[in-house]
């Protein structure tokens, strides 16, 4: 089956600071979602995103579906930003969305 | 709308016990999905229904677990008998169409002694 890979698996930055993270699917992929789930364990969907480029506020995500990778962005981070993304792909082969491992995001205050 | 709605928020039972868990997805949704989440195996699809109709229930580990759909608004995950390594954040997720944006609820985290 398709095999969805995250990096960096976990990464500490200092509050402001940007990162990139990056998810890498093994397959083609009809759908994209990123989550982040947060120290109280709630998933809440970031975007949604099957193509192109999205953004909202310092967060934004570009799929490049030909080449089978999604990359989120979080600019200027906050603690608030602390927690696990995670990437879910959706396949028509499997008619369901098959997540990656996650990226454990630690922003220091 | 209240968002998808899971009860309860947190089990404790003892091996052996029957443990169900319930859903109320997001009105108007037509797909509704549970997943479990263990430090081991991640995030794993357990089952997910189409109007109300079991689609795909690959991901169920075994003949222990049963899930329903009675009607568009209600769902439960039985576990009977459970056991210590069923312990796990269960989440159940909704979303309008199977590709859509999918939208979870806060979780039942189960503790089986």
């Amino acid at each position: 089956g398709i095999q969805v890979e995250q990096s960096p698996p976990d990464l500490i930055l200092q509050e402001g600071a940007n990162s990139t993270l990056r998810c890498n699917f093994s397959d083609s992929v009809n759908n994209l979602q990123w989550f982040h789930q947060n120290p109280w364990g709630q998933l809440i969907n970031l975007f949604y995103i099957p193509s192109g480029t999205k953004q909202n506020g310092r967060l934004s995500a570009t799929t490049v579906a030909t080449e089978r990778y999604s990359l989120l962005y979080i600019s200027s981070s906050q603690t608030t930003d602390s927690g696990v993304y995670f990437c879910a792909v959706f396949t028509s082969g499997t008619y369901k969305y098959i997540f990656g491992t996650g990226t454990r995001l630690k922003v220091l205050a | 709308d209240a968002g998808v709605i899971q009860s309860p928020r947190h089990e404790v039972t003892e091996m052996g016990q029957e443990v169900t868990l319930r859903c109320k997805p997001i009105s108007g949704h037509d797909y509704l999905f549970w997943y479990r989440q263990t430090m081991m195996r991640g995030l794993e699809l357990l089952i997910y229904f189409n109007n109300n109709v079991p689609i795909d229930d690959s991901g169920m580990p075994e003949d222990r677990f049963s899930a329903k759909m009675p009607n568009a608004s209600f769902s439960t995950l039985k576990i009977q008998p459970s056991e210590p390594r069923d312990s796990a954040v269960y989440f159940c997720a909704s979303s309008w169409q199977g590709a859509g944006t999918q939208y979870f609820g806060p979780g039942t985290r189960l503790l089986v002694l």
